[in-house]
């Protein structure tokens, strides 16, 4: 039972350029967050979704796009890539809203 | 919208020193969850609290939610070298989590 896997694991891009942060869920939980987190700042969240197909705006949602097309994966996209992106990025999910996440092991991003 | 606030930022404690971390919320929470994040690690949820001035105990970690439920506390006595790592609190809100700023707690052997 691998739980959350996020991919890549680290990632540096050029400012500009696109990439997708997968995240795959194999406990069939019905929602799954994405947070970022910087230092001094604790874990915002970007999108979120609570269910297949749906996606949600959270407090950091600029620059960034999200898929919810199957209910085990949530993409989350760059489109152009700044250097204010640069951060560690965590999917979560849940099986019954806000209680009790399972992370994954995050994806480490620097944008140059 | 809903504010979770940790204090402290940072604290540095010897080993066998008590640690305590405070969290508040701007608003009335239906309930509390703490998390802790290892140096280079991902976020694991450790316990929730649901009701008002509940209190939970694993090992040496106590934690307390509020009689108000905006506030909650999380002690550690006699802090081991396997305690560091940042202390997240976090409060529900539809469908979703406003997680702390977290606590950095560094044990020095």
């Amino acid at each position: 039972n691998a739980g959350v896997t996020q991919t890549p694991k680290f990632r540096v891009l050029k400012t500009g350029q696109s990439m997708t942060l997968l995240c795959a869920q194999d406990m069939n939980h019905e929602y799954m967050y994405w947070y970022r987190q910087d230092p001094g700042m604790g874990l915002r969240l970007i999108h979120y979704s609570v269910g297949e197909g749906t996606t949600a705006k959270g407090e950091v949602p600029d620059g960034y796009n999200v898929s919810r097309l199957k209910k085990q994966n949530f993409l989350l996209g760059l489109e152009s890539a700044a250097p204010s992106q640069t951060s560690v990025y965590f999917c979560a999910s849940s099986d019954q809203g806000a209680y009790g996440y399972t992370f994954g092991s995050g994806t480490r991003l620097t944008v140059v | 919208g809903q504010q979770v606030m940790q204090i402290p930022q940072y604290q540095h404690v010897q080993e066998g020193e008590d640690f305590t971390t405070y969290c508040n919320s701007s608003t009335t929470l239906s309930n509390i969850q703490w998390y802790k994040q290892r140096p280079g690690g991902h976020p694991v949820f450790l316990i929730q609290l649901v009701k008002s001035g509940e209190v939970k105990k694993q090992k040496r970690l106590t934690f307390q939610f509020g009689e108000a439920k905006k506030n909650s506390s999380l002690h550690i006595t006699a802090t081991q070298t396997t305690d560091v790592g940042t202390y997240f609190c976090a409060g529900p809100g539809y469908g979703k989590l406003t997680f702390g700023q977290g606590t950095i707690l560094t044990v020095h052997p």
